[in-house]
């Protein structure tokens, strides 16, 4: 079955960067994008960008170019979000999801907490 | 970006009792292909989001049929028919017309 299985949390200081991980399984990776989300404590769902991992083409929010990198490594079928600069802002939790026919499937997510 | 609109906020119903969430688009979501790109996702308390209709009108595998969903080019209805204790948490419509994706805020379904 198709599971999507994320990182574990992650306590970041200010100005740092947090890098964390999707690994997919029970799919072929290569045929689906992968789309990022994070979900403010409280707040509603806010699409970051997606990946398609055939050919690393990527699709961004413009509010988070410069903020959110996409990578994969189609070797251990895993997507990758490294975010930067971070702030109290980038406070969240961070959910990769396979798109197909609406996002079907999601990771577990990633609580990431921005703290001196 | 294409704002989305829900309401209410929030509900509250009788179990057994039917239940309809709305969501209203900025644009229209019907493409020139005639499909219209929203979504409905359910996130229930302490999960992830699961989906539970695409493309307006779709269930999605898994997804008992109580619920459905219709709409127009702008408006947009789920319907959650006998309403039961697992369908408790967030409803939150989405688009996929365009980028950036975006998603409405929210409602909240609890039983009374």
């Amino acid at each position: 079955q198709v599971k999507l299985l994320q990182s574990g949390a992650a306590l970041v200081k200010p100005g740092a960067s947090v890098k964390m991980s999707c690994k997919a399984s029970g799919y072929t990776f290569t045929d689906y994008w992968v789309s990022w989300v994070k979900q403010s404590h409280g707040k509603s769902l806010e699409w970051i960008g997606e990946i398609y991992p055939n050919s690393g083409a990527t699709n961004f929010n413009e509010k988070f170019k410069g903020k959110a990198t996409l990578t994969v490594d189609k070797s251990t079928s895993t997507a990758y979000m490294e975010l930067s600069r971070l702030t109290s802002e980038d406070s969240a939790i961070y959910y990769c999801t396979r798109k197909y026919y609406g996002y079907n499937y999601w990771g577990q997510g990633v609580m990431v907490t921005v703290s001196s | 970006d294409i704002v989305m609109t829900q309401a209410p906020l929030s509900v509250s119903v009788t179990p057994g009792e039917s239940a309809s969430i709305s969501c209203r688009s900025s644009k229209s979501l019907l493409h020139s292909n005639g499909i219209t790109y929203v979504y409905w996702y359910l996130q229930k308390p302490g999960k992830s989001p699961q989906l539970l209709i695409y493309r307006m009108s779709n269930l999605a595998s898994g997804v008992p049929d109580r619920f459905s969903g219709s709409g127009s080019e702008t408006d947009f209805t789920l319907k959650i028919s006998r309403v039961e204790a697992e369908d408790v948490g967030i409803y939150y419509c989405g688009q996929l017309l365009e980028n950036p994706h975006t998603f409405g805020a929210g409602t909240k379904l609890e039983l009374k």
